[in-house]
């Protein structure tokens, strides 16, 4: 069945050093989400890619999407400590069956 | 305001109990789903619907049911076939169109087997 895998589980960053989380799914995705979850909270979205080779900027974030729509990254410019928390991706093979990656847990040091 | 709730927001069973967790949107969604969290880990699909009275398993439905009579409830029971139910439940519904199909999520309902 389709699996979304994502790397790393957990990044330990500096606040102001850059972070990326990397997804890859095994079959071919209609379209991709991207979430983040704070500690003791619900997933809450933020962005989708539909588009072969999309990219899409939102203030420090940059969200990718692969050329084959197999692969997703998501880049935080200069971590900030409001950033801390879980960021999911999210595919769609077709359908509407999504499937949630792992997450990564990024914790900011100030 | 619109939204998802779940109920109830923590709940504790006994070994062998069935229980169920409830989900009610009034966002007009056609789509909603049920996850699963478990600590430290990513969301695994139980359930899922797009429409009244139809519904699909996801990747861990054994040992849940669920049920869609109305547009804006999806319950789930965890019945006690489920053999590690002690969990974090999240409820999540969204639009029926693949260019604009983000899931809103309720708060969920954190489960814990006695």
């Amino acid at each position: 069945g389709q699996q979304v895998m994502q790397i790393p589980q957990y990044q330990h960053v500096q606040e102001g050093e850059d972070f990326t989380t990397y997804c890859n799914s095994s079959t071919t995705l209609s379209n991709i989400q991207w979430y983040k979850q704070r500690p003791g909270g619900h997933p809450v979205f933020l962005i989708q890619l539909v588009k072969s080779g999309e990219v899409k900027k939102q203030k420090r974030l940059t969200f990718q999407f692969g050329e084959a729509k197999k692969n997703s990254s998501l880049h935080i410019t200069a971590t900030q400590t409001t950033d801390v928390g879980t960021y999911f991706c999210a595919g769609r093979a077709g359908g509407f069956k999504t499937i949630f990656g792992a997450g990564t847990r990024l914790f900011v040091k100030a | 305001d619109g939204g998802i709730t779940q109920s109830p927001k923590y709940l504790f069973r006994k070994e062998g109990q069935n229980v169920t967790l409830s989900c009610e949107q009034n966002l007009n969604h056609d789509a909603m789903y049920w996850y699963r969290q478990d600590p430290g880990q990513g969301l695994r699909l139980i359930y899922y619907s797009q429409i009244v009275n139809d519904f699909q398993k996801g990747d861990i439905a054994e040992g849940y049911s669920v049920s869609r009579e109305k547009k804006e409830s999806f319950p789930l029971t965890v019945t006690s076939a489920q053999k590690n139910p002690t969990a974090f439940y999240l409820c999540a519904s969204s639009i029926t169109s693949v260019a604009a199909g983000e899931l809103f999520f309720g708060e969920g309902s954190r489960l814990t087997v006695l």
